[in-house]
């Protein structure tokens, strides 16, 4: 099994762009997350999913989105990017929910110039 | 309210004893974590408590007090690797996860 794969692995964008930020595992997990992580500040969840067709909002939504089409995949998107989205992200995908280990990606470098 | 409260850095020497602490204030729980995290990488599960007491794996062990809202990390028998950044998050309802600000422990020879 490859787990948790994340694309891509570092990325620049201009204040304004959009990206979709990509997430796909094949454990066959029913919930996945997306985090955001800021230097000394922790992960923050911007978004999580407990199924196909099912999202819901973390702490952190603003100005992103996400979709849930399959079990595998959960990407991101960020509509007209701004410096304060400069971060690394992780996505993490668990198979049982409460009380089971998170597995998370290797995360994305994204820079807002 | 939620509140995450970790030491932002510790320092140890090989082959010592360091416990990490957590505090924390969220108006659900349904179980602590601990993930370890080494610079530059995703972090990695390391333990669960969600009843009070103590989890012993190897040469490290986790500790809670839901009570007390309170939980420790133990790590023994220091090596290098084991610095990294430690990071306490609760279950505070549903599956989510809240996180700490991690702590960054430092090991020297």
């Amino acid at each position: 099994n490859a787990g948790v794969t994340q694309t891509p692995k570092f990325r620049i964008l201009k204040i304004g762009q959009s990206m979709t930020l990509q997430c796909a595992q094949d454990m066959n997990h029913n919930y996945m997350y997306w985090y955001r992580q800021d230097p000394g500040m922790g992960l923050k969840l911007i978004y999580y999913s407990v199924g196909a067709g099912i999202t819901d909002k973390g702490e952190v939504p603003n100005g992103y989105n996400v979709s849930r089409s399959t079990t595998e995949d959960f990407p991101l998107r960020l509509e007209l990017a701004a410096p304060s989205q400069t971060s690394v992200y992780f996505c993490a995908s668990t198979g049982q929910g409460v009380g089971y280990e998170q597995y998370f990606g290797p995360g994305t470098r994204l820079t807002v110039t | 309210g939620q509140n995450i409260d970790q030491p932002t850095e510790m320092t140890a020497t090989e082959g010592a004893i360091v416990q990490i602490n957590c505090t924390y204030q969220t108006s659900g729980f349904n179980g602590l974590f601990w993930y370890q995290q080494h610079a530059g990488e995703a972090p990695t599960f390391l333990s669960y408590n969600v009843l009070d007491g103590l989890e012993e794996k190897g040469r490290f062990s986790s500790f809670l007090s839901r009570s007390k809202g309170y939980s420790y990390l133990l790590l023994k028998e220091l090596q290098m690797k084991d610095s990294a950044s430690y990071l306490c998050a609760v279950n505070q309802a549903g599956t989510a996860l809240i996180f700490g600000k991690g702590t960054t422990l430092s090991v020297s020879s």
